[in-house]
């Protein structure tokens, strides 16, 4: 059984560019998350994906965006980075099924640092 | 809507003492709640969760929760702590059924000293 993977680890941007971020999900499951992780602060909710679509969104802007690809890996893209966009960005994946429980499987996270 | 709350940012017990993590939730459906682990640099583990089959679950590592619903709460307990469990502890819920928002508490750091 494959575990989520992230890429990149660690990332240093400037204010005002673009990044994006990739997760392949655990085998067998369907749905990515995306959380935004700031120092010592608890996983804050960005948008999770099923079946290639938005299923959900947490307070973030539009240019916070994502998508899916149909072997269920995702992407996070940010635009117009700002200095607060700094954090720990995790991805989660599940399996959305009948009876399924919510359980979350992260990977490691990326580390984005913006100056 | 739903959220929790953890009760103290830190906690610090001795190597061998009880491990005592508090957490209350808030939901408008009956919910799932969850406790993970993060170690430093790393991702989220979880260590158990409640999906309503029964009120006192166990998890990894020797802890174990117990959902209360008069008190709508979901402890996190261990009766002796070990060095290697100094880590932050999240306490987490989403909704049954429906698409699966988990939401995260603001995390307990425990420190165990020897």
């Amino acid at each position: 059984e494959t575990g989520v993977t992230q890429s990149p680890t660690h990332l240093i941007k400037t204010r005002g560019q673009q990044v994006t971020l990739r997760c392949s999900s655990q085998s067998g499951h369907n749905t990515v998350s995306w959380y935004q992780q700031a120092l010592g602060q608890g996983p804050q909710f960005i948008f999770q994906y099923y079946r290639e679509e938005e299923n959900g969104r947490g307070n973030f802007p539009p240019r916070f965006s994502g998508l899916q690809f149909p072997n269920y890996s995702s992407e996070l893209n940010v635009n117009a980075l700002e200095l607060d966009d700094s954090a720990l960005y995790l991805c989660a994946s599940s399996q959305k099924s009948s009876g399924s429980t919510g359980e979350l499987f992260f990977g490691e996270g990326s580390r984005l640092t913006v100056l | 809507a739903q959220s929790v709350t953890q009760l103290g940012s830190h906690v610090s017990v001795s190597e061998g003492a009880l491990v005592l993590l508090r957490c209350n939730y808030s939901s408008s459906v009956p919910p799932y709640l969850f406790w993970y682990v993060q170690y430093p640099n790393q991702g989220l583990q979880l260590l158990l969760k409640y999906t309503s089959a029964a009120t006192l679950v166990k998890g990894i590592n020797g802890f174990e929760a117990e959902f209360k619903k008069s008190e709508t709460s979901f402890h996190l307990t261990k009766p002796s702590a070990h060095m290697s469990d100094a880590a932050e502890y999240f306490c987490a819920v989403s909704p049954t059924g429906g698409y699966q928002k988990v939401t995260f508490g603001t995390g307990t750091k425990l420190q165990v000293i020897p």
